[in-house]
């Protein structure tokens, strides 16, 4: 069953370093979100992406967060200057259609970021 | 804006008992209803999801029943077992603003444990 897949599982970086989060959706997906969540509370939507331009943003998404699909099969999530708060779960998220339409939302297995 | 609210956020009962999680949600324009079960560490997994065209869907032991007009979602598992323990998580299609972007607004979580 295809999965969608996320790199690095865990990364490290120090406070003000730029971070890349990187996503390979399934392959025959339209819709691409990132989630995150941090230690012990709920999943939080960041932003939802289709047809190579962001549909919607929460007020987490600040101009500290960029998101790209820069070839056929990724999707990145990057933060520019990383802060302490930024430490959660980042999940990746694909769907075939939008929630409402027929589809579910599958999920990545995560990345753990930990700013220092 | 769009909300989510999850109850009780723990459970604990015994194995073969029932458990229901209960959730309200403040956009009447939802109309899909997921439930994830999340273990430790691990991605969110639909276990089941629920259409705004009908009051209930059962799968095996797990069941999902909607009141629109109460904006009250519920899910019943029965017979539980302790491979059910994990953190579950309802959400909702937030399809407030511009267009349609399926983005998902989660409840807080329940920590469901199933004792032998």
């Amino acid at each position: 069953e295809p999965e969608v897949t996320q790199t690095p599982s865990h990364q490290v970086t120090q406070m003000g370093q730029e971070v890349i989060l990187r996503c390979v959706p399934i392959s025959n997906h339209l819709y691409f979100y990132w989630y995150r969540q941090i230690l012990g509370q709920k999943v939080e939507f960041l932003v939802s992406f289709y047809n190579n331009e962001i549909s919607e943003k929460s007020e987490i998404f600040d101009d500290q967060f960029s998101v790209e699909r820069p070839d056929g099969s990724n999707f990145t999530l990057k933060i520019r200057s990383t802060k302490l708060e930024d430490s959660a779960m980042y999940f990746c998220a694909s769907s075939a259609y939008r929630a409402v339409s027929y589809n579910e939302q599958f999920f990545g297995p995560g990345t753990r970021l930990t700013v220092l | 804006g769009e909300n989510v609210e999850q109850h009780p956020s723990t459970l604990s009962v015994q194995e073969g008992d029932s458990a229901v999680i209960k959730c309200t949600y403040s956009d009447s324009a939802s109309n899909y209803f997921p439930w994830y079960k999340q273990e430790l560490g691990k991605r969110p997994q639909l276990i089941i999801d629920i259409r705004s065209n009908v009051g209930e869907k059962k799968d095996q032991r797990i069941a999902v029943t909607l009141n629109k007009t109460a904006k009250h979602f519920s899910l019943h598992i029965t017979e539980t077992q302790p491979e059910d323990s994990a953190v579950y998580f309802c959400a909702a299609s937030g399809e407030g603003g511009s267009g349609n972007t399926g983005k998902l607004i989660f409840g807080q979580g329940t920590t469901l444990q199933v004792k032998p």
